[in-house]
């Protein structure tokens, strides 16, 4: 299997402070992860990719030095969100894919709501 | 143009309909298609690959016509469960290739 794991599901969280999110490969190695982030009855839409050992690659209009990510292992990415802010109250989705051409595995999403 | 398209519906059927979504995609240098389903507030799961030569998996059946570039996803004998949206997913190109996921087509299965 290609099972990913997300933590924590859900998030409450003053205006001004960081969160992070944690996404994990449980049973694969994943030199790849995605970062995705999702607003109420619209679809996916990838934030930034995630590479072990390097930097990662954000997608245009996404700030990198506002969400932080870290892909330190194999196995773990995290994505941190700096001085969130209302506007920032989304679904945050990982996923990692086990092979080429193999389908995306998700993990279960972090629902931030920023107060 | 947007690289891959879905019609959003939603689309309302009864149970045991048979229900088609078609997605078109824009790139040529496609390689690979998938068929995911997100449940409200969920995490997409992927429901089927879909492969050159059509695939099924119980009832559902996928199929990919390049020459049109288009992929559909056949759901037969609806069930009430099959409520959700369904989405189109492309991989453009080789190596460490670009992901681009369809908005979604919604389906409400209704007793």
């Amino acid at each position: 299997g290609a099972v990913v794991s997300q933590h924590p599901s859900r998030v409450i969280c003053k205006s001004g402070t960081s969160v992070k999110i944690e996404c994990r490969s449980l049973d694969f190695q994943a030199t790849t992860m995605f970062w995705y982030r999702q607003f109420p009855k619209q679809s996916l839409m990838l934030m930034a990719t995630s590479n072990e050992g390097s930097k990662a690659t954000y997608e245009q209009g996404v700030e990198k030095d506002k969400f932080l990510i870290n892909h330190a292992s194999l196995t773990l990415s995290t994505l941190t969100v700096t001085s969130a802010h209302p506007e920032d109250s989304s679904f945050y989705i990982c996923s990692a894919r086990k092979e080429l051409n193999y389908g995306y595995t998700f993990g279960s999403g972090t629902r931030l709501t920023v107060v | 143009r947007k690289e891959v398209e879905q019609d959003p519906g939603p689309f309302n059927v009864p149970e045991g309909a048979t229900v088609a979504f078609n997605c078109t995609y824009s790139n040529s240098a496609s390689q690979s298609f998938f068929w995911y389903r997100q449940d409200c507030r969920k995490e997409p799961k992927l429901l089927m690959s879909v492969y050159s030569s059509g695939n099924e998996d119980g009832r559902f059946t996928a199929q990919l016509n390049r020459a049109s570039q288009y992929i559909s996803l056949l759901i037969r004998d609806s069930k009430l469960s099959d409520s959700a949206t369904y989405l189109c997913v492309v991989n453009i190109g080789t190596g460490g290739f670009k992901t681009i996921f369809g908005a979604g087509t919604r389906l409400f299965v209704k007793a």
